[in-house]
This record gives structure tokens, sequence and C-alpha cells, in this order.
């Protein structure tokens, strides 16, 4: 069972340059989001969807976007990436009826130049 | 504004003291609580949480308290092991209304052997 898988791991990017991290899970789960990880900032909610079809935006959304076409896939997008987007992102997911318990990826670490 | 602050940025205990983590929260319409721990380089995995309409939470070694009154919850570790040494972060959500998790900046306790 592969739970929630990111990738890349790793990835440098040059400023102004796009990407995409793609998260995706096996557990039928409809709940799916985006965080970042900062030092003394803790995780911060970026992007999260209930369900295919349905996203919304979470705390610090600016410079990304996400869509959901499918309720196994959840693809964060850069468009053009700055700087202050070097972080670790982790997509995590749930059952929608769950009240909280999140299933976390491993996380991809993003560097920008 | 945060709205789920952690005070302590680090904290160390000798093992098989107990260890006591704390975490505030601002928004009255956050109904369940919960604790996750994270090891460097991997994704948070949950540890233990608490919904508003009870005061404590017990799981083997890790108890949670919640104050809601003070808007206030702790993580008592006991006893402590040098393997709890990790990041933990608090977590808030509002159930039912947005689903969305919202985290505290986190702790790190180091577990001295």
């Amino acid at each position: 069972n592969a739970g929630v898988t990111q990738t890349p791991k790793f990835q440098v990017l040059k400023t102004g340059q796009s990407m995409t991290l793609q998260c995706a899970q096996d557990m039928n789960h409809e709940y799916m989001s985006w965080y970042r990880q900062d030092p003394g900032m803790g995780l911060r909610l970026i992007h999260y969807s209930v369900g295919a079809g349905i996203t919304d935006q979470g705390e610090v959304p600016n410079g990304y976007n996400v869509s959901r076409s499918t309720t196994e896939d959840f693809p964060l997008r850069l468009l053009s990436a700055a700087p202050s987007q070097t972080s670790v992102y982790f997509c995590a997911s749930k059952p929608r009826r769950n009240t909280g318990e999140l299933f976390f990826g491993e996380g991809s670490r993003l560097t920008v130049l | 504004d945060q709205q789920v602050k952690q005070n302590s940025p680090s904290l160390s205990v000798q093992e098989g003291r107990i260890s006591i983590l704390n975490c505030d929260y601002t928004n009255s319409m956050f109904d369940y609580f919960l604790w996750y721990k994270k090891y460097p380089a991997e994704g948070p995995t949950f540890l233990i949480s608490i919904s508003s309409i009870k005061d404590k939470n017990e799981d083997g070694r890790f108890t949670v308290f919640l104050n809601k009154s003070a808007k206030h919850l702790s993580l008592h570790i006991v006893p402590s092991q040098p393997g709890d040494s990790a990041v933990y972060f608090c977590a808030a959500s509002d159930g039912g209304a947005t689903n969305k998790l919202i985290f505290g900046t986190g702790t790190l306790l180091a577990v001295q052997p």
C-alpha cells in the first residue's frame, strides 16, 4: 500500500521557471491538500480539495495553482517560481468524513535560485 | 495571523521524565485538535487527537489535555524516550465547516539519554 506519493523529492529551479509537484494517493480519499513547511513558520496550508473538481484556497495560496481532475491526483503548479517559494512541500489526504487525521507524503524539497 | 500557536520552539527533557508540549489557538470555531510527530526527511505522522466535547484523551504514554475556556491544549509524554525526539505539531480543525486543518509552528523535542 503506497499511501501518498510525491514526486519529485528534490528540485532546483531558477527564478521564473515553472514546474509541477505531483501528488497521488491510492486510499480513495476525497480530501487532499498541500502544505509548505518553512523554519519558524510550521506547516501552512496552500490549497485543498474536498473532491474531484473542487478546490479552494488555504492560508498561503498566492503563486500556486491546483486542479483535481481525479480522486487520486492533486498536482501543485508553480507558474513562475520565486526564491520565496523555496520550501519543503507536503501533500496530504484523508477521507472527507474524517474530522482530522491526515496522511502525509514524504515531502518535496524545492529550491528556487 | 497565526490561529494556532506553539510558543516554545524547542524543549529538552531527560529520558524517563515527563515532556509537556503546549499549544494555543484563537479561533473558537475549532472543534477538533490533533498532534502530529515529524522526524527529519519524513512526512508528519498522526499521534493523538481530541474532540472539543472532551477535556482529556489518553493513548499509552501520550495524553492530550484540552482547556476550551483558555483555548489551550497540551501533550504529555510519560515517560519520555530518546525515540520521542522529533518535531511536534499541534493542529486544529473546524470539523464539517471547511474540513481544513491548521497547524502550529512546531516544537522540537529532544529527549536526552
